[in-house]
């Protein structure tokens, strides 16, 4: 069975300060890595996934994972946040063998303040 | 390209009742995943549907249910309501069930059972 574990359920930064929201996982097989935001009152959007090859990820909007194998970690960093960045953000695993099934973690409240 | 849509978008329903909510997929998307997201339990795998088939389901009790059309909308069941089954119902779609396609979500349908 698989877990996820974001170690922080509120993460409380200032405007242009750099984030990093953690997010753990285990498996006994390979998988595949998600980070989605949550803005208020709206579906879940993909920010960016790791599925093979360089573990560094990037999104269109300066955001980054870096997926760590030997660690578990499938950290997201931001090195400036705006305002707009005030979100939940969760983290989520799936194996590739059960579908489209994800795991999520419990969500990070990533609070941007002024 | 329109989005994943979810039908109603609030509903409001009494311990006992049953409920029926609808996703519509992105057009040419053959994969509907559904997710329960409660503050207490977080975002849970209810089900995943290709092509008419049931591919995987979560560990929900038999009162939740779901089906998919030829035309891949989908359905989801709820009888016999209870009290904790309040909660955001969110559906995703994707091209492929493999894992490793992009889930794109729907707004959710909010869910209160008094």
């Amino acid at each position: 069975a698989q877990s996820v574990t974001q170690l922080d359920s509120q993460v409380p930064v200032f405007e242009e300060a750099p984030v990093e929201l953690r997010c753990n996982y285990s498996s006994s097989v390979s998988v595949y890595l998600f980070w989605y935001v949550q803005y208020p009152n709206q579906g879940l959007q993909l920010l960016l996934k790791y599925l093979s090859g360089s573990t560094l990820v990037e999104s269109i909007n300066g955001f980054e994972a870096e997926f760590n194998k030997s660690q578990t970690s499938f950290h997201l960093r931001k090195p400036s946040v705006h305002i707009s960045d005030t979100a939940e953000y969760f983290c989520a695993v799936s194996d590739g063998n059960a579908g489209n099934m994800l795991t999520f973690g419990g969500g990070t409240r990533l609070m941007v303040k002024p | 390209k329109a989005g994943v849509t979810q039908t109603p978008r609030y509903l409001i329903k009494t311990r006992g009742q049953q409920v029926t909510l609808s996703c519509s997929p992105i057009s040419g998307h053959r994969s509907v995943s559904w997710y329960q997201q409660t503050p207490g339990q977080g975002l849970q795998f209810l089900f995943e549907y290709f092509s008419e088939t049931q591919r995987n389901k979560g560990n929900f009790p038999g009162r939740f249910s779901g089906r998919q059309f030829s035309n891949s909308r989908s359905e989801m069941n709820v009888s016999t309501l209870e009290l904790g089954d309040s909660a955001l119902y969110l559906c995703a779609s994707s091209r492929l069930a493999g894992g490793t396609d992009t889930q794109y979500f729907g707004p959710g349908t909010r869910l209160t059972v008094l």
